[in-house]
């Protein structure tokens, strides 16, 4: 149980175009999601977390009108990158509050993105 | 700043051996604590999770609370390269934020 997807795993993009990721909860439902940026052999980065049904709430220096979150469904939150540059380039990584009130999260198997 | 600090490693240990991780937290408020594990190029996958003083055990996994020290561990017994990982260390103060360590990396060797 507790299973997370994450789609795409990896893509390829422009400068200047905006892309979408998708995390789901398979097995049970989330109402709180959270999106991570991890660099290469560096920790892991929060850059906000996702309530259904409410505005996402953003980490300090995270532009949230470049990185805009959507959770419309218990089940369901997305990410996109609007106007992705170069610098944006890394994986990003989506997890679920599980649902046994310990506070646990299930992570998606991430995303990597590339801008070209 | 509320932090969790690990040591970053490499912790070396051989194949069958066991491996010991630390952890400390600065937030005495933190009531959940979670291991991580996370290889190269993967997401993180949870281990376990503890939230009472003492032990906890799972499988060849033993993850310890100490909350008078603030002090969290992981034990691995029979370590197995397979083991060979990134371990995450995170604590929870009951609010919507939880803070990860850095990680330690941990190698075992066949």
């Amino acid at each position: 149980g507790a299973v997370v997807s994450q789609h795409p795993s990896w893509v390829i993009c422009k400068s200047g175009t905006s892309v979408k990721i998708e995390c789901r909860s398979l097995d049970f439902q989330a109402t709180t999601m959270f999106w991570y940026r991890q660099f290469p052999k560096q920790s892991l980065m929060l850059m906000a977390t996702s309530n259904e049904g409410s505005k996402a709430t953003y980490e300090q220096g995270v532009e949230k009108d470049k990185f805009l979150i959507n959770h419309a469904s218990l089940t369901l939150s997305t990410l996109t990158v609007t106007s992705a540059h170069p610098e944006d380039s890394s994986f990003y990584i989506c997890s679920a509050r599980g649902p046994s009130g310990a506070y646990e999260q299930y992570f998606g198997p991430g995303t990597r993105l590339t801008v070209t | 700043q509320k932090e969790v600090e690990q040591n970053s490693g490499p912790l070396s240990v051989p194949e069958g051996a066991i491996a010991s991780l630390n952890c400390t937290y600065s937030d005495r408020g933190s009531q959940s604590f979670f291991w991580y594990r996370q290889y190269s190029g993967k997401s993180p996958e949870l281990i376990m999770f503890i939230y009472s003083n003492g032990d906890k055990e799972d499988g060849r996994f033993t993850a310890q609370l100490n909350k008078a020290s603030q002090y969290v561990s992981l034990l691995i017994r029979d370590s197995q390269p397979s083991d060979s990982a990134t371990y995450l260390c995170a604590a929870n103060t009951g609010g919507f934020k939880t803070i990860f360590g850095a990680g330690t990396r941990l190698f075992v060797k066949a």
